[in-house]
């Protein structure tokens, strides 16, 4: 069974500054995808970035940049530069294809706060 | 372009009583579908996915169940109504293999 997890439930980073966010996951599949979604006070779920297992080099999109280590199955989150509006849930989802089906699976969510 | 509708946005149920939550897509055509239920201070737990008209996979057994009479509609539903069905529910949309996920507003039930 493919589970995500995330330990940290709540982190708290300083305006300008930068924050990690971490991920881990576990499956038996080599082909696979994996998210990071985030979801502000509005409730609206909001693609942050996308990485393809099968490429090694780290996503990046913006300030917002990922650590991608498949032998340790850790998918990372790096913020740079934090700004207010960055304050969110976020969530890393992991996705396999499967034979009819895309299942897409999220871990619990890490709650974002930026302090101005 | 694509969107996705879902509705009602809110909702208050008393115990022993029926649910019918609407998914509609717009824009596409034969989409993966899901329903997603987040808990308070929980993650997002999926509940079905649907990868074709009538064809329904439950991820979790229990009080709920879902259906896709047409191709872009998909409905979450219950006979009776349990307090701990209490949540957020949140209706996605995908459209290939490792594709990004598109999610409705959300509906927010609350059992009383």
């Amino acid at each position: 069974a493919q589970t995500v997890t995330q330990s940290q439930p709540e982190m708290s980073v300083q305006e300008a500054e930068t924050v990690t966010l971490s991920c881990t996951y576990d499956t038996s599949e080599n082909n696979y995808y994996l998210f990071w979604y985030k979801q502000p006070p509005s409730r609206q779920m909001i693609l942050v970035i996308r990485q393809e297992a099968y490429k090694q080099q780290n996503a990046t999109e913006n300030r917002f940049s990922v650590n991608f280590q498949k032998a340790a199955k850790s998918f990372s989150l790096k913020i740079s530069d934090s700004q207010l509006g960055d304050t969110a849930m976020y969530f890393c989802a992991f996705m396999t294809p499967k034979t009819g089906a895309n299942n897409l699976f999220f871990g619990t969510g890490t709650r974002l706060t930026v302090i101005p | 372009s694509q969107t996705i509708h879902q509705w009602p946005a809110t909702l208050v149920q008393p115990v022993g009583s029926p649910l019918s939550l609407e998914c509609t897509v717009e824009g596409t055509s034969n989409p993966n579908l899901y329903w997603y239920r987040q808990a308070a201070g929980r993650g997002l737990q999926l509940l079905f996915y649907s990868v074709g008209i009538g064809q329904i996979s439950s991820e979790v057994p229990q009080n709920l169940s879902a259906s896709r009479p047409q191709d872009r509609q998909f409905i979450l539903s219950s006979k009776k109504l349990l307090l701990s069905d209490s949540g957020f529910y949140l209706c996605a949309w995908t459209f290939g293999v490792g594709s990004e996920a598109f999610f409705g507003q959300g509906t927010r039930l609350t059992v009383v």
